[in-house]
């Protein structure tokens, strides 16, 4: 089973920043938060990952909790293209638990 | 660099048939794993190879199984088609040189089951 909750839906409108939550109270030590997301009927995309300190690329910035229980996606300025299930997922690196275990994620719609 | 590329794109196949789908990592990556998705189940993990290797396993039947040739490149069979087995198949690939060893999703296969 996931190990990660997040709200089934959120909207945003286009130019504004769109916050993802995500709650993984379960996670442990040497598991990291990955988010991926998918546009309709394609692959899931990468967008980025990390274990405590928060991260950003050229995507998204990922904002992670002191206590690490939950994690936030941030899309700075969201476009009309950011439309997608949007995945928060914890995973290991070690052995068996390598794989990527998807909720059910957040469909975003972005409005004009 | 070229992304995991899958084929076919599409497929119909009947029931009782069986499939075999490809996928091509990106170039370097040596590890693939192969995922299922249906509108009921959502996301499941099938199988990942490495060096030619199965190195785990998700909960599917043996109707499902899988392969990895010395250039990285994978297939993924199943046997005996259900209905059931109409889905989104999807390839990743990783680098083993990466700590966290990231999978980057290839467009998926839909096979339609009839």
């Amino acid at each position: 089973d996931a190990k990660t909750t997040q709200p089934p839906s959120m909207d945003c409108a286009e130019g504004r920043a769109a916050n993802l939550p995500c709650n993984h109270s379960t996670i442990s030590g040497n598991e990291y938060v990955y988010w991926y997301r998918q546009i309709h009927s394609q692959g899931p995309q990468y967008i980025i990952h990390g274990l405590k300190n928060n991260e950003t690329n050229e995507m998204a910035s990922l904002i992670i909790t002191e206590d690490r229980k939950s994690s936030t996606l941030i899309l700075p300025h969201a476009t009309l293209r950011d439309t997608a299930v949007y995945y928060c997922i914890v995973r290991s690196h070690a052995g068996n638990n390598r794989k990527l275990i998807w909720g059910l994620g957040t469909s975003l719609a972005v409005n004009p | 660099k070229a992304g995991v590329t899958q084929t076919p794109r599409y497929l119909i196949k009947t029931r009782g048939q069986q499939v075999t789908l490809s996928c091509s990592p990106i170039s370097g990556h040596r590890s693939v794993s192969w995922y299922q998705q249906t509108p009921g189940q959502g996301l499941q993990f099938l199988f990942e190879y490495f060096s030619e290797t199965q190195r785990n396993k998700g909960n599917f039947p043996g109707r499902f199984s899988g392969r990895q040739f010395s250039n990285s490149r994978s297939e993924m069979n199943v046997s005996t088609l259900e209905l059931g087995d109409s889905a989104l198949y999807l390839c990743a690939s990783s680098w083993t040189g990466d700590p966290q060893e990231t999978q980057y999703f290839g467009p998926g296969t839909r096979l339609l089951v009839l």
